[in-house]
């Protein structure tokens, strides 16, 4: 079982519409999770991050997680053509205090 | 605030050769992470420096080294290039440490002949 693992996709939501992206991670014991968005040919930039159980909103997006699940997703509300990009899941396992990413979700809005 | 920045942007090597690529943190920020990325890997941690010390290290072969200076810039060492090191490799840095929100470089895009 790999450390993170996301659904690779690709994901394909009208624009409008609510994008829901998950991701589920190995350690228990991790503490910190983060999701980042990355275009084609960019480095990956900080979308959110959540440390608590339960939901933190920020504009259109919003983190979830549930530590006795171990899994932690990104809503999109009213996703536009410029939310299109691969979004990646990244969590600090405390085995090891390491930084693992998920492979990506690659997520298309159409217009 | 300036972002951080790596240089160079692109190079090309042929294998057996050594590479160097550098990075410059945002100010204040004291950790250093490393990743190389594929796209059938995606994005593996390489190493983490945090006050001139390596903190973390993932799993790579010691043909892949860094180190840290006093001003947290970072510089990372690939020696005996193989075709299979081409990659982006991007750096990241951080406050005090990957358990905080990390904010990445362009990247420098690295091929192997």
């Amino acid at each position: 079982q790999k450390e993170v693992e996301q659904n690779s996709g690709p994901l394909s939501v009208p624009e409008g519409a609510i994008a829901s992206l998950n991701c589920t991670y190995s350690d228990r014991g991790s503490q910190s999770f983060f999701w980042y968005r990355q275009y084609s040919g960019k480095s990956p930039e900080l979308i959110m991050f959540i440390y608590s159980n339960g939901d933190k909103e920020d504009g259109r997006f919003t983190a979830q997680l549930n530590k006795a699940s171990q899994y932690v997703s990104l809503l999109i509300r009213d996703s536009q053509p410029s939310d299109s990009a691969t979004y990646l899941c990244a969590v600090n396992l405390q085995l090891g205090n390491q930084f693992y990413f998920g492979t990506g979700t690659s997520l298309t809005v159409i217009p | 605030k300036a972002g951080v920045t790596q240089t160079p942007r692109y190079l090309i090597k042929t294998r057996g050769q050594q590479v160097t690529l550098s990075c410059s943190p945002i100010s204040g920020h004291r950790s250093v992470s490393w990743y190389q990325q594929t796209p059938g890997q995606g994005l593996q941690f390489l190493f983490e420096y945090f006050s001139e010390t390596q903190r973390n290290k993932g799993n790579f072969p010691g043909r892949f080294s860094g180190r840290q200076f006093s001003n947290s810039r970072s510089e990372m060492n690939v020696s005996t290039l193989e075709l299979g090191d081409s990659a982006l490799y991007l750096c990241a840095s951080s406050l005090q440490g990957s358990y905080n929100e990390q904010f990445f470089g362009p990247g420098t895009r690295l091929t192997v002949l």
